[in-house]
């Protein structure tokens, strides 16, 4: 298990539209992450936000983040076809592990 | 440029054979981590090392041996008594007490053949 899960597994918009990606987990945390891939290569660190904190924005990406629900949400404002790519939650835990979910496969449409 | 190096790019692997996977970072960072990814799925922790001659086990341990001799490498074995190697394997780096998150590298794609 990978202690979580995020949805929808993959989703799939026109160029303009917002997404959103939804994580949970079942454990507490230090910080909850954001990464992305594209296919075939490296994950890209995103995005952090700590257990004390509620929402976050870098950019056209927003992070919130529910400590009572155990869950997070990304939404990606405004999507381009350049931001298709898997993306992933990622829980630290303690000593600095990350637990990752099983991603989204997100599809922006030209 | 910091960064972390993975190669080969492309490694395919005999039955019975052990084949090892280089990982080398030029970040400073302490910690390094390797992680199997199998395809449509998210990652999972084989070894991490948080300091040079120290590692520990993660989730997926058995069938793979790690070394932490230098800070700048992290080597991944992975043994014949892996029984399903054939994955996509990432390594990573990070700063533990900094909130920056995992800096990783750009994968080695593993085929038993």
């Amino acid at each position: 298990s990978q202690q979580g899960e995020e949805d929808p597994q993959a989703l799939s918009i026109q160029e303009g539209e917002n997404a959103t990606m939804n994580c949970s987990y079942k454990t507490s945390i230090n910080n909850l992450q954001w990464y992305r891939q594209n296919s075939g290569r490296g994950l890209v660190h995103l995005i952090l936000i700590r257990s004390n904190e509620r929402e976050k924005h870098s950019g056209r990406l927003r992070v919130t983040l529910d400590t009572s629900k155990k869950s997070s949400s990304l939404l990606i404002t405004a999507s381009r076809a350049a931001d298709t790519a898997s993306y992933f939650c990622a829980r630290e835990t303690s000593g600095s592990r990350l637990t990752f979910g099983e991603g989204t496969q997100l599809t922006v449409n030209p | 440029d910091g960064g972390i190096t993975q190669s080969p790019k492309y490694l395919f692997r005999k039955e019975g054979q052990n084949v090892t996977l280089s990982c080398e970072q030029n970040l400073n960072h302490d910690a390094m981590y390797w992680y199997r990814q199998d395809p449509g799925q998210g990652l999972r922790l084989i070894y991490y090392s948080q300091i040079v001659n120290d590692f520990q086990k993660g989730d997926i341990a058995e069938g793979y041996s790690v070394s932490r001799e230098k800070k700048e490498s992290f080597p991944l074995t992975v043994t014949s008594a892996q029984k399903n190697p054939t994955a996509f394997y990432l390594c990573a780096s990070s700063k533990p007490g900094i909130f920056g998150g995992y800096t990783f590298g750009s994968g080695t794609r593993l085929t038993v053949v």
